[in-house]
């Protein structure tokens, strides 16, 4: 079975780096089906997806946070990794790592870390 | 961006009924729509991708149909444990990946 865990630093200063890690086990993240993503949730809000990356390297990015994001991946450790720079208390979130299934007609995120909240706060 | 719009918001219905919920996109998306259920604490999970295939292991009683800009979800026998925030997600206009604003069902 398909597990992904967040970690990182629950805290962050305003102005700093946010950035978290996603582990991935039960399977190989150079899947070829398969991209990784980062969606975050305000507290009470909805979804946002943050972006994704492939095996390769080859990202993608909402626009809205695209010159802060940067998503990197790690296929020696099954690992991949958000940074988001230049924090505010906005970026305050719960944030979820997931998997995409691009085998199907609509990619869709199937599994899910549990999220982890991160507070940003001096 | 694809602005994905869901109705109503907040429902409250009883165990037993029927429900519908809506979502329109701000353009067509063809059927490149998914469903997904959240409960309190909870990672969302998928219920249905391409707007009308349930995934597996859910249960038969969810169902989606549409395509083009609207799309619904119907639950046809609600269950205690349905008791959530539903949301859409559209993947044809890429990226971004956009979420409906999600519908939060409570018991009446």
């Amino acid at each position: 079975q398909l597990q992904l865990q967040e970690s990182g630093p629950g805290l962050v200063k305003p102005s700093e780096t946010l950035s978290l890690t996603c582990t991935v086990s039960g399977g190989s993240i150079s899947s070829t089906s398969n991209y990784w993503g980062w969606i975050r949730q305000p507290p009470g809000k909805g979804l946002e997806w943050i972006g994704s990356i492939y095996y390769s390297g080859s990202t993608s990015y909402n626009p809205s946070l695209k010159s802060r994001v940067t998503i990197s991946v790690d296929t020696s450790k099954n690992q991949f990794s958000l940074k988001l720079s230049s924090v505010t208390a906005a970026d305050t979130a719960v944030y979820y790592c997931a998997r995409i299934d691009g085998s199907g007609w609509s990619p869709a995120f199937d599994y899910w870390g549990q999220g982890t909240l991160v507070t940003v706060s001096s | 961006d694809i602005q994905m719009t869901q109705s109503p918001s907040s429902l409250s219905a009883s165990v037993g009924d029927r429900v519908t919920i809506t979502c329109r996109a701000s353009q067509s998306i063809s059927s490149y729509l998914n469903w997904y259920q959240q409960k309190p604490g909870k990672a969302p999970k998928v219920l249905i991708y391409a707007a009308s295939n349930l995934q597996s292991g859910v249960p038969s009683r969810f169902s989606g149909s549409g395509s083009g800009t609207d799309f619904t979800l119907t639950i046809s026998s609600l269950q205690p444990e349905d008791f959530a925030t539903y949301y859409c997600q559209q993947s044809y206009h890429t990226p971004p990946y956009t979420f409906g604003q999600g519908t939060k069902l409570e018991i009446k």
